[in-house]
């Protein structure tokens, strides 16, 4: 059974430029989520995903977005990118529950962002 | 405003021995609290849970304890191996969000 899988694992990109990481959700799953983890903190939430749309959105900017495909895959892009940008960036995936309002999240092994 | 706090960075501890890890948290609405443990070149894995209404809960060498009253919580880990090493991030959540809000880690070694 296959985890969260995350791509690429790292990626070095210059001021300004634009960037999409993708992430694959744990099978069964229906959620994804993002995070950003920079060098000595903890995962900082960026949006959460289901059913194809944005749920819930984190203290993030507009250069920040998302999309969740048919499948449950998603991707996370950034424009404009800032030298603060780079970071760890993580995907995490769980199942929707009418029952819980805790859905346990499974996380990826992440993408390492620099931006140079 | 960081709203889960894990104000020891790191701890060491001897082998068998217990580690405690501490986290404390300010948001009164926070209602499910979370433990995950990261290796290096990892993503987090999902150690243990409480919710708000248990004090207590346990499972095999870990145990997680919520004083409400103080917004505290505590991972026990007995007995420690060196395996256990790793970096320990507690993470809170609020009925009806779908966020978690995690601390800044506390990095863990058991030294043999």
């Amino acid at each position: 059974d296959a985890g969260v899988t995350q791509s690429p694992t790292h990626l070095i990109k210059t001021r300004g430029q634009q960037v999409t990481l993708r992430c694959s959700p744990k099978s069964g799953h229906d959620t994804v989520s993002w995070y950003q983890q920079a060098l000595g903190q903890g995962p900082q939430f960026i949006f959460q995903y289901y059913e194809e749309e944005e749920r819930q959105r984190g203290n993030f900017p507009d250069r920040f977005s998302g999309h969740q495909f048919p499948n449950y895959s998603s991707e996370l892009n950034v424009n404009a990118l800032l030298l603060g940008d780079s970071a760890l960036y993580l995907c995490a995936s769980s199942l929707f529950s009418f029952v819980s309002s805790y859905n346990e999240q499974f996380f990826g092994p992440g993408t390492r962002l620099t931006v140079l | 405003d960081q709203q889960v706090k894990q104000n020891s960075p790191s701890l060491s501890v001897q082998e068998g021995r217990i580690s405690i890890l501490n986290c404390d948290y300010t948001n009164s609405m926070f209602d499910y609290f979370l433990w995950y443990k990261k290796y290096p070149a990892e993503g987090p894995t999902f150690l243990i849970s409480i919710s708000s209404i248990k004090d207590k809960n346990e499972d095999g060498r870990f145990t997680v304890f919520l004083n409400k009253s103080a917004k505290h919580l505590s991972l026990h880990i007995v007995p420690s191996q060196p395996g256990d090493s790793a970096v320990y991030f507690c993470a809170a959540c609020s009925s009806g969000t779908y966020k978690y809000i995690f601390g800044t880690g506390t990095r863990l070694k058991v030294l043999a």
